[in-house]
Formats: C-alpha cells, structure tokens, sequence
C-alpha cells in the first residue's frame, strides 16, 4: 500500500498560520476516524500531536490543530514560533489492524 | 518517567538476521498494543509491525510478511522483532512504540539497523 501524500515542505513566517494537507484514499483516511499527526525535530523521536483527527494530548499547544474533509486530512499550525520547524508526518488506520504514515512534510519557519 | 529503550540493531549483511529488543520502564507494557516503526535514512515514518495485549493477533506490512516476527514477552515488560532475511532496503531506525486505536503514543529512542555487503 502506498504512503498517504503530503507535500514535501511547507513554509510560513513566525507568527502565521500554516496547513499541511495529508490525502489518502477511501480505504484509509476517507473510511477512519483514526487520523494521527507526528512532530519530529532533527535529530529527535518522533511526537504524537493530534489524534483522531482533531485531539490533542495532554501537552500539545492549542497551536496545532486537525481536521479532516472527505480523504484528506489537515494539520493547523497557527502562530508558528520558530521551534514548530520540523518535520511533520500523518497517520491513519488502513483496515484490519494495519497503519499507513504520509510520506512528510517539513515545515520551515521564515 | 515512562521510558522505552530498543537494543539489538547493527551491521548485518544481506540475508542475515537480527533481533531486536524493546524494554520499557517506569510503565507496564503489558497493558499496551505494541508497534514497531522505521525510518530509512533521509527518508519518513514506515509502520512495520504491531502485537494486541496477549500476542494472539500480530500484524505487518506487506513487505515484511514472511521475514519478521513481533513478540513479547510479560515478565520482562519487553518487546521483540526478529527479522530474518534481511535486505539492503531494511536499513532504517527501527523504533518501538506503544499504540492506541492506530496512533503512536510513547515511542523509544531507536536502534539503527544496517544491511550492507
């Protein structure tokens, strides 16, 4: 199965908002409700930021926020501060217990 | 402080075996759906395999059926992937995570795998 899509960099001056989009298809995210958003630094281990589509763990600055229409998932980012730049990947349940990720984006803060 | 540390990874070449170890501290993995996920060099997320609570239900992805096997052992609040026949596209950091409802909750630090001649 191949990866959800993402673009491959996203970009936005501090203090903006920012979207990155996240499509799959009707047997993934069009068909769950179990869209997650991860956060990786350089260097670091990932961190989860949004899960089912749109909550956030207990944490996670109310910055950043999801939602989802039909197969594509988004991930807010408002008021970027300069450490929000890092990569960011997408997540869905993809039927029976699998688990596709989106292929990245990373988020440049100008 | 809920903590996982992987172990286990290396320099193999293609068509040997490792396996890799995952201990959790601080928490009960016991309690936790279980995941392994991989990062190749320069390259995203991969989920690679995940166990249910009493190991009765493992799954993978497509390109690694056949060739690893998830366990886990209670006594030792551990995680494992064997992986055997190992290819030069299986070089990536391998974490384990614990998993809720198909979403990544407390990931370890990693272990790097390299397959190479």
């Amino acid at each position: 199965q191949s990866a959800l899509t993402q673009s491959p960099s996203a970009s936005g001056s501090l203090g903006q908002s920012v979207t990155i989009s996240c499509t799959g298809t009707s047997n993934d995210v069009g068909g769950y409700n179990y869209v997650s958003w991860y956060q990786q630094r350089p260097g670091k281990v990932p961190k989860l930021i949004i899960y089912e589509i749109t909550r956030r763990p207990s944490g996670v600055p109310y910055r950043f926020s999801g939602s989802k229409s039909g197969n594509t998932a988004s991930l807010t980012v408002s008021g970027l501060q300069a450490e929000d730049e890092a990569d960011y990947y997408c997540a869905s349940s993809a039927g029976d217990n699998n688990v596709i990720f989106g292929g990245g984006t990373k988020l440049t803060v100008l | 402080e809920e903590k996982m540390m992987e172990s286990g990874g290396g320099l193999v070449q293609p068509g040997g075996s490792l396996r890799l170890s995952c201990v959790a501290s601080g928490f009960s993995m016991n309690i936790h759906w279980m995941s392994w996920v991989r990062q190749a060099p320069g390259k995203g997320l991969e989920w690679v395999a995940k166990i249910n609570r009493d190991s009765s239900d493992k799954s993978y992805v497509d390109s690694v059926k056949g060739r690893f096997a998830i366990s886990r052992d209670h006594a030792e609040n551990s995680l494992y992937l064997q992986m055997e026949g190992l290819r030069v596209d299986d070089t990536a950091v391998y974490y384990c995570a614990t998993e809720m409802w198909w979403r990544m909750e407390t990931w370890g630090q990693g272990t790097t795998v390299t397959v190479s001649s």
